[in-house]
C-alpha cells in the first residue's frame, strides 16, 4: 500500500541556519514526490518536486529537496532558513494504484523559525 | 493565470443541515480534485474528477457527501446532513492534464494547484 510519512510534528530551527524537515515514503513501483507549503488560511502551495533525473531537486523561495531512492526519502532542505519560512509542510507522493494514479499527502510538519 | 476559486471561505452549520461549497479551477484544467483536511492531518482526497467523470470517489462518504462537475469546469461538494465530524477544511485542487490521459504520460508529474479552501464548522 502507498503511505507517506513525515516523523516530526514540529521542527525548530534559528533564522540563518539550515533546515531539514523529513519524508519517508512506502510505494510500488516508481513514485513521483513534491513538496507543498501551507501558510494560514491559505490553500497549499507547491515548492518544488522530484519526477527523475538529478536526486537534488531546487524549487521555489530557495528550497530544495533530494531524493534517495535506497532510504526512500525525500528530505526537504534550505541553507538559511528565514523568519518568514515559518509555515506548515506537506510531502506528497503519487504512484501507480489499483485504478490509476493516486496522490497521498503526509500529516505536514511545522516549522518554525526563530529571529 | 488566476488561480482555483472556492467560496465560501467561511461556514458554521448547526449538525444535520446540509452544506454546499463551490471550486472554479484554473482555466484548462481537466483534472478537479476536493480534499478534507481536518486540523493536525494532512489533506485527504475525497474525490477525483476527470472533466466531467468521476475518477476515484473510494473515499467519499457516499450516504452524506456528494459531489458534481456537469460541465467539465467548475464543481460543487454537498454535505447533508452534517455530522460535527465534518468540521475540517475542504480544499478544491486543479491539474493540469490532457485530454486523453494515457498511463504513461508526462503530464502524470505535474503539480495541483490548490484554492484556498472552506473551513466548515459544524456545531
Amino acid at each position: 500500500a502507498q503511505s507517506v510519512a513525515q516523523p516530526e510534528d514540529q521542527v525548530n530551527v534559528a533564522e540563518g541556519n539550515p533546515l531539514t524537515v523529513k519524508c519517508t515514503y512506502s510505494v510500488s513501483g516508481n513514485p513521483y514526490l513534491f513538496w507543498y507549503v501551507q501558510y494560514p488560511n491559505r490553500g497549499l502551495q507547491f515548492l518544488l518536486k522530484y519526477i527523475t533525473g538529478d536526486n537534488l531537486v531546487k524549487g521555489s523561495y530557495g528550497f530544495e529537496a533530494e531524493f534517495n531512492k535506497s532510504q526512500t526519502s525525500f528530505h526537504l532542505k534550505k541553507p538559511s532558513a528565514l523568519v518568514s519560512d515559518s509555515a506548515l509542510y506537506f510531502c506528497a507522493v503519487r504512484a501507480i494504484n489499483t485504478g490509476g494514479f493516486k496522490t497521498i499527502f503526509g500529516a505536514g510538519t511545522r516549522l518554525f523559525v526563530k529571529a | 493565470e488566476a488561480g482555483v476559486a472556492q467560496s465560501p471561505r467561511y461556514k458554521i452549520i448547526e449538525k444535520r443541515q446540509s452544506v454546499a461549497f463551490w471550486c472554479n479551477p484554473i482555466s484548462g484544467h481537466a483534472t478537479l480534485y476536493w480534499y478534507q483536511q481536518i486540523l493536525g492531518q494532512g489533506p485527504k482526497l475525497l474525490i477525483q474528477f476527470q472533466n466531467n467523470g468521476v475518477v476515484d470517489d473510494s473515499q467519499l462518504p457516499k450516504d452524506r457527501f456528494s459531489a458534481e462537475r456537469l460541465k467539465g469546469v467548475d464543481s460543487t461538494l454537498k454535505i447533508q446532513p452534517a455530522k460535527l465530524e465534518d468540521s475540517a477544511v475542504y480544499l478544491c485542487a486543479s491539474r493540469r492534464t490532457p485530454r486523453t490521459e494515457r498511463l504513461i504520460s508526462p503530464f502524470m508529474n505535474t503539480e495541483a494547484f490548490f484554492g484556498q479552501g472552506t473551513r466548515l464548522t459544524v456545531v
